[in-house]
């Protein structure tokens, strides 16, 4: 059981807007500890997608973007295309039990 | 860029200890600024952060695996090492070691190794 929830899988058509939540308490995201996330194509190591600070390394396009508010945070993706089929992972701290980085449980994205 | 490989058995014996190694390269280890971590993933599940270590030595568990976990450096093979001892078959994982970028009260990990799978069995 994951420390941040994650929907186990979201889905899209080609062009659409997809949100895939980040869901946390009030010793991790609502502490106001950034949020990370990954893109994980299947058979690969993930791949930082977009850094708490809204910064996505070189590569990635602007189609990503993420949000926060409150105890959650979201990714977006816009004009989804083929190529962003892939697990999807957030990334924050949590402050409870002596502090530990923690993630979500990933969401996998299917393209239809 | 900075590039980093994980090596070590690929098969470990219930109740013995697993040993990786990640090999950087393109950057060095003890040149400060980042810590440097292990991360693992269950087939099909999510991912678990195991523990890092940071330039001076200083070392971060994760509080439920910390009495079994041990991260160490050898800068001169511009390495460090991962060792979790008394192992069972919920150690079987994907393990990854990255780099663990720091600022201010949190880090994230970029960039990662290809991974390595560590099985449990007899």
């Amino acid at each position: 059981q994951s420390v941040l929830t994650q929907p186990p899988s979201v889905s899209g058509a080609p062009g659409q807007r997809v949100t895939i939540s980040c869901t946390g308490s009030s010793s991790n995201i609502g502490t106001g500890y950034d949020v990370h996330w990954y893109q994980q194509v299947p058979g690969t190591a993930p791949k930082l997608l977009i850094n708490g600070h809204n910064n996505r390394p070189s590569g990635v396009p602007d189609r990503f973007s993420a949000s926060r508010s409150g105890t959650s945070a979201s990714l977006i993706i816009t004009g989804l295309q083929a190529e962003d089929e892939a697990d999807y992972h957030c990334q924050s701290y949590d402050s409870g039990l002596g502090g530990c980085v923690v993630f979500g449980g990933g969401t996998k994205l299917t393209v239809l | 860029q900075v590039h980093l490989q994980e090596s070590g058995p690929g098969l470990v014996k219930p109740s013995q200890t697993l040993s990786l190694t990640c090999t950087v390269s393109n950057d060095s280890i003890s040149s400060g600024g980042y810590y440097w971590s292990w991360i693992r993933q269950p087939a099909g599940k999510g991912l678990e952060w195991i523990g890092r270590i940071f330039t001076s030595g200083l070392t971060h568990y994760n509080p439920s695996l910390q009495s079994r976990v041990t991260i160490s450096l050898d800068t001169s093979k511009n390495q460090f090492s991962l060792r979790l001892s008394s192992v069972s078959a919920a150690d079987t994982a994907m393990y990854y070691c990255a780099r663990d970028v720091l600022m201010g009260a949190t880090d994230w990990f970029d960039p990662w190794g290809q991974g390595t799978l560590v099985t449990v069995s007899t």
